[in-house]
């Protein structure tokens, strides 16, 4: 069984700051870990991933997340905020079997708000 | 990155009614996954199929959910007896081609039941 934690399901950050978005997961198998975004009235957009490659994966507009194995963690970070990140990101696990074909399990999701 | 569409946008339906939701990825692929978001909540997995089989499906995708690919292309997904708690975003998701790690969302099917 999997399961994904999403602390804080609102985060407000001020333009150019730090994003941090914060994720720890659960599976009795070895992970392959995502970050999807979604903006309003749009489907899911993938970020970044890990596929038990590097443990620092970046992604598209500047995102990047560690794999920590020991904390089963996967925060996402961003060096400085851009009003056009404001959306909504989710975290998500499947299982690292059957050649990763395995369903995805999501998180509840984080909102970010990028301050003017 | 692979292209999928689904159609249509938006469904609206009365209870009772069955209605059928459809994704088009462009090009050829192998696994297909359906997903929902019901309103302020997570998304959650309903079903993945693999050769013109289920491959895997959760607690939601009971009797009155069923997938097939008719044509060979499109990839749908039926809901029989449609309920006011069906309502919800519908994606559709494809693995990537060649890969074995990352699906794909399309933009999603908004479904109303009234």
């Amino acid at each position: 069984a999997q399961s994904v934690t999403q602390l804080g399901s609102h985060v407000s950050v001020s333009e150019g700051a730090l994003v941090l978005l914060r994720c720890n997961y659960s599976s009795s198998v070895p992970p392959y870990l995502f970050w999807y975004v979604q903006y309003p009235n749009q489907g899911l957009q993938l970020l970044l991933k890990y596929t038990s490659a590097a443990t620092l994966v970046k992604g598209i507009n500047g995102f990047e997340a560690e794999f920590k194995k020991s904390e089963t963690s996967f925060h996402l970070t961003k060096p400085s905020a851009h009003m056009s990140d404001a959306a909504e990101y989710f975290c998500a696990v499947s299982a690292a079997m059957d050649t990763g074909r395995r369903a995805l399990t999501f998180g509840s999701g984080t909102r970010l708000q990028v301050q003017p | 990155e692979p292209e999928v569409t689904q159609t249509p946008s938006h469904q609206v339906t009365q209870m009772g009614q069955e209605v059928i939701l459809r994704c088009v990825p462009i090009s050829n692929h192998l696994y297909f996954y359906w997903y929902r978001q019901i309103l302020g909540q997570k998304v959650e997995f309903l079903v993945s199929f693999y050769n013109n089989e289920i491959s895997e499906k959760s607690e939601i995708f009971d009797d009155q959910f069923s997938v097939e690919r008719p044509d060979g292309s499109n990839f749908t997904l039926k809901i029989r007896s449609t309920k006011l708690e069906d309502s919800a975003m519908y994606f559709c998701a494809v693995l990537e081609q060649g890969g074995t790690d990352t699906q794909y969302f399309g933009p999603g099917t908004r479904l109303t039941v009234l």
